[in-house]
């Protein structure tokens, strides 16, 4: 049973530190996304990737996170430096070629002191 | 993303009973839709979707239609079963070949014993 992964499931930091989220996407996808989910804000996109290019990242505060595909099974998002603001659930999501479903991870819960 | 706030819409159903959840959708562009389930503590699990030339799409147990003309979508679930208690989004993609969904407020369906 392909699942997308995300490491790790819960996050506590002070402000300031570095954060890094990682995912694994399912073999086989070649799109990957970056959604954070908060109770204010619902469901944002921050960024996403096809064939591990970055395609958008709008969605993302520029001066302080960034995304990556190092290769084709790793995702990162990074925070640097966290802020309390930035307390939210990150979800990972892939999908196969051509605009069609997405898959979620298990996300990750961000705490920011 | 659309704004959540503390508030979301629920749906009370009887257990048995089928249950009707709708989405306005934004964009008289979208051309595909997708819903998806999202249980307390996991990622949205993808559903259903279905492409702007068709109504109407059948699942297991669910039904999606289209209607074009007003923006709306709904989510039909037969025979309510509590496992199907959970928000239900709706995601619209706003322009063909992106993949920046736009997702719906979300509502919270409760299943009666």
């Amino acid at each position: 049973d392909a699942r997308v992964t995300q490491t790790p499931r819960h996050k506590v930091t002070e402000m300031g530190q570095e954060v890094t989220m990682r995912c694994q996407p399912i073999l086989g996808h070649n799109t990957v996304f970056w959604y954070r989910q908060t109770m204010m804000q619902g469901l944002e996109l921050l960024a996403y990737f096809r064939n591990r290019a970055p395609l958008d990242d709008s969605g993302m505060p520029k001066d302080r996170f960034s995304a990556e595909m190092p290769d084709a099974t790793l995702a990162t998002l990074k925070i640097q430096p966290s802020e309390p603001r930035d307390s939210a659930v990150y979800f990972c999501a892939s999908g196969p070629p051509g605009v069609g479903e997405q898959y979620f991870g298990p996300g990750t819960r961000l705490t920011v002191t | 993303g659309e704004s959540v706030g503390l508030h979301l819409p629920t749906l009370s159903v009887q257990e048995g009973d089928n249950s009707i959840i709708n989405c306005a959708y934004s964009n008289s562009a979208s051309d595909y839709f997708i819903w998806y389930k999202q249980e307390s503590g996991k990622g949205p699990q993808f559903i259903i979707d279905i492409r702007s030339n068709m109504d109407k799409r059948q699942g297991q147990r669910v039904t999606v239609l289209l209607n074009k003309t007003v923006k709306h979508l709904s989510l039909q679930i037969a025979a309510t079963q509590p496992g199907d208690s959970a928000v239900y989004f709706c995601a619209e993609n706003p322009s063909s070949g992106t993949y920046k969904y736009i997702f719906g407020t979300g509502t919270r369906l409760k299943v009666l014993a």
